[in-house]
């Protein structure tokens, strides 16, 4: 029944220790999103996919990566975390860009040691 | 550029009592406008959209919202609050001049007292 889902839920991982989350949706949508929320705040885009072309907003650090093998897998790679990293991860999708409901996934919770 | 101000981080009232919590934005073309919420340690999910059909637009759980362009507000309300609704909401445009990306509002905390 679940529509965007994330794994895993809670991922700790060390300082400079490379981690990926994973997101997944069965809607087919041609959209995916990544966001990052830190405690109290609005999510903040880090990229999105339409199909497969890439779009990388021009403040994420360089040290954030995506990958999307397929239409219903994406894939965050940060590739040395440092402690400024830890916050939610949110996965969206949408169906098309303009002006589309966002569905989001449960987020992945990332703490950084 | 398009922004969205949500006025009050947090925001409390009694149960039973009416929720207003309150979205301004910016845009120089009547913009799509949501609400989102957000249940501790879950993702945001859609309350309801605007779209320029009707100015009033209903939402699910009992919410609602009306799109002013001369205040340039989106308002969300519910006649009486639940529980349940403890929670933080988002305001967010997207489209026109802003394109595709929605801007987020910095949310606003709904307490719910007993």
């Amino acid at each position: 029944d679940a529509m965007v889902i994330q794994n895993p839920r809670y991922q700790v991982t060390q300082f400079g220790k490379p981690v990926t989350l994973s997101c997944s949706q069965t809607l087919n949508h041609n959209v995916m999103y990544w966001y990052q929320q830190k405690s109290s705040q609005a999510p903040k885009l880090l990229f999105h996919y339409y199909d497969k072309d890439f779009n990388n907003e021009a403040d994420t650090p360089d040290n954030f990566q995506s990958r999307r093998p397929n239409t219903s897998f994406c894939f965050l790679d940060i590739r040395s975390p440092g402690l400024g990293d830890a916050a939610m991860y949110l996965c969206a999708t949408s169906r098309e860009q303009q002006s589309e409901t966002q569905y989001f996934g449960p987020g992945t919770r990332l703490l950084v040691l | 550029a398009q922004s969205v101000t949500q006025l009050g981080s947090h925001v409390s009232v009694s149960e039973g009592a009416l929720v207003l919590l309150r979205c301004n934005y910016s845009s120089s073309v009547p913009p799509y406008l949501f609400w989102y919420v957000q249940y501790p340690n879950q993702g945001l999910q859609l309350l309801l959209k605007y779209t320029s059909a009707a100015t009033l637009v209903k939402g699910i759980n009992g919410f609602e919202a009306e799109f002013k362009k001369s205040e340039t507000s989106f308002h969300l309300t519910k006649p009486s609050a639940h529980m349940s609704d403890a929670a933080e909401y988002f305001c967010a445009v997207s489209g026109g001049y802003g394109g595709f990306k929605t801007i987020f509002g910095a949310g606003t905390r709904l307490f719910v007292k007993a």
